[in-house]
């Protein structure tokens, strides 16, 4: 089956830090990759994706690059603001001839310390 | 906007009494999602819809049914409400594959 692992949260942060929030994936088949981020009392948003290896998805400062080799999709970003604070759920996909159900891991809490 | 709508946003209630959450969504999308969200355990799929009257269970659809009458809607019932059903739960709606669209979320205690 197909399964995500995400690194243990929660994580705290200071402003302009470094962040790395680390996933690795199984998947029967070619997935596609995402993360996905969800701010407090909000549904999830989609934060940036990858379907094929190499691709590397950015949006708002973050970036993560789909690593075949290694079955990872790391989140990173160079400088993290209070704002950033959320919690960040990786994800894929296996097109499954209708049923485009995202596989999620278990969510990194991301604290921002101004 | 494109969005997705649920109602109620929050719901107490007991064991054994029929609910039915609402879920609509403005973007003509064919695909409709249910999950539940649950501490340590990320989200799960409990049904899902690709298109009008075509509906099917996801990972978890014990004790919870759907229908899709209509395209913009997907409604949730759980039939006789048990306190393992108590969870943070999640409609979406999507276009392309993984791109989900996610509503507000319903947070629902049964007692």
């Amino acid at each position: 089956g197909n399964s995500v692992t995400q690194m243990e949260g929660p994580v705290t942060l200071s402003e302009e830090a470094f962040l790395t929030i680390n996933c690795t994936y199984t998947a029967t088949g070619y997935p596609s990759l995402f993360w996905y981020v969800q701010y407090p009392g909000e549904g999830l948003q989609l934060l940036l994706k990858a379907t094929k290896a190499d691709d590397k998805g950015s949006n708002k400062g973050f970036e993560a690059t789909y690593r075949k080799e290694t079955t990872s999709f790391h989140l990173e970003k160079g400088s993290v603001q209070v704002s950033d604070s959320a919690v960040y759920f990786c994800a894929l996909v296996v097109s499954n001839f209708g049923n485009e159900k995202l596989t999620f891991g278990t969510g990194t809490r991301l604290t921002i310390i101004p | 906007e494109a969005q997705v709508t649920q109602n109620p946003r929050y719901l107490i209630t007991v064991t054994g009494k029929k609910l039915t959450v609402t879920c609509s969504q403005n973007m003509n999308h064919e695909y409709m999602s249910w999950y539940r969200q649950d501490p340590g355990l990320g989200l799960r799929q409990i049904y899902y819809s690709m298109n009008v009257e075509v509906t099917d269970k996801g990972d978890v659809p014990e004790g919870y049914k759907v229908s899709r009458k209509e395209k913009r809607n997907f409604p949730l019932i759980l039939e006789s409400p048990s306190p393992n059903q108590t969870s943070l739960y999640f409609c979406a709606s999507s276009l392309r594959a993984g791109e989900q669209y996610f509503g507000p979320g319903t947070r629902l205690t049964v007692t």
